[in-house]
């Protein structure tokens, strides 16, 4: 059972701050790495899919870093929102064999106090 | 729409029965998965299937079946043989090539009373 980590496991942040957090995957064997994005009472989304090493990645204020090397992505967000609150999984997609291989982060839950 | 739609979402069952979750998809994926998910872990594989009529054991399969006579649907049935049901449940599908994310359904909560 492969290790990915997400840290930290929660966070308040208050409205216009920036925040970021980790998932750390082993440097080994690396395929793939994707963030989701899962509000409460709605399906995970995917966010990025990420493949290569020094990868930046963008979507409106939600930005992602990748570090094959040593084994971690960066999730970014600049100016949280109330609508930013969710939780935030990585999940690590080794070289070997399809999807059904991906190992997910226990996730980041982000609360945007406004 | 294209999406997952998972049924029920919510479910209770007594200890000793069988209940079957519901999972369809109108993406036209090839690929359909079963997650569980508990407190303070990541989402766990159940069960998967890459092809119609064909299914392979995830991490953590003991106590569970699955069938996939078609290609938009996969029923998860949680057996009595599974020994701590109780658990939210996730179904999700990918479509072809190796970095395609997955698309989810919105989950089942299954509580055992």
């Amino acid at each position: 059972i492969l290790n990915v980590e997400q840290s930290p496991q929660s966070l308040h942040v208050q409205e216009g701050d920036s925040t970021n957090f980790t998932c750390s995957f082993p440097s080994s064997n690396f395929y793939a790495l994707h963030w989701y994005r899962w509000e409460t009472a709605k399906s995970p989304e995917a966010l990025f899919v990420m493949t290569l090493n020094g990868d930046e990645k963008k979507k409106g204020r939600i930005s992602a870093t990748l570090n094959t090397k040593e084994g971690y992505s960066y999730l970014y967000i600049k100016g949280s929102q109330p609508e930013d609150s969710a939780t935030y999984l990585c999940a690590f997609h080794p070289y070997s064999g399809g999807y059904q291989k991906v190992t997910f982060g226990t996730g980041t839950k982000l609360q945007v106090i406004p | 729409d294209g999406g997952i739609t998972q049924s029920p979402k919510y479910l209770f069952r007594k200890e000793g029965q069988n209940v079957t979750l519901s999972c369809e998809q109108n993406l036209n994926h090839d690929a359909m998965y079963w997650y569980r998910q508990d407190p303070g872990q990541g989402l766990r594989l159940i069960y998967y299937s890459q092809i119609v009529n064909d299914f392979q054991k995830g991490d953590i399969a003991e106590g569970y079946s699955v069938s996939r006579e078609k290609k938009e649907s996969f029923p998860l049935t949680v057996t009595s043989a599974q020994k701590n049901p109780t658990a939210f449940y996730l179904c999700a599908s990918t479509g072809t090539g190796l970095n395609t994310e997955a698309f989810f359904g919105q989950g089942t909560r299954l509580t055992v009373v």
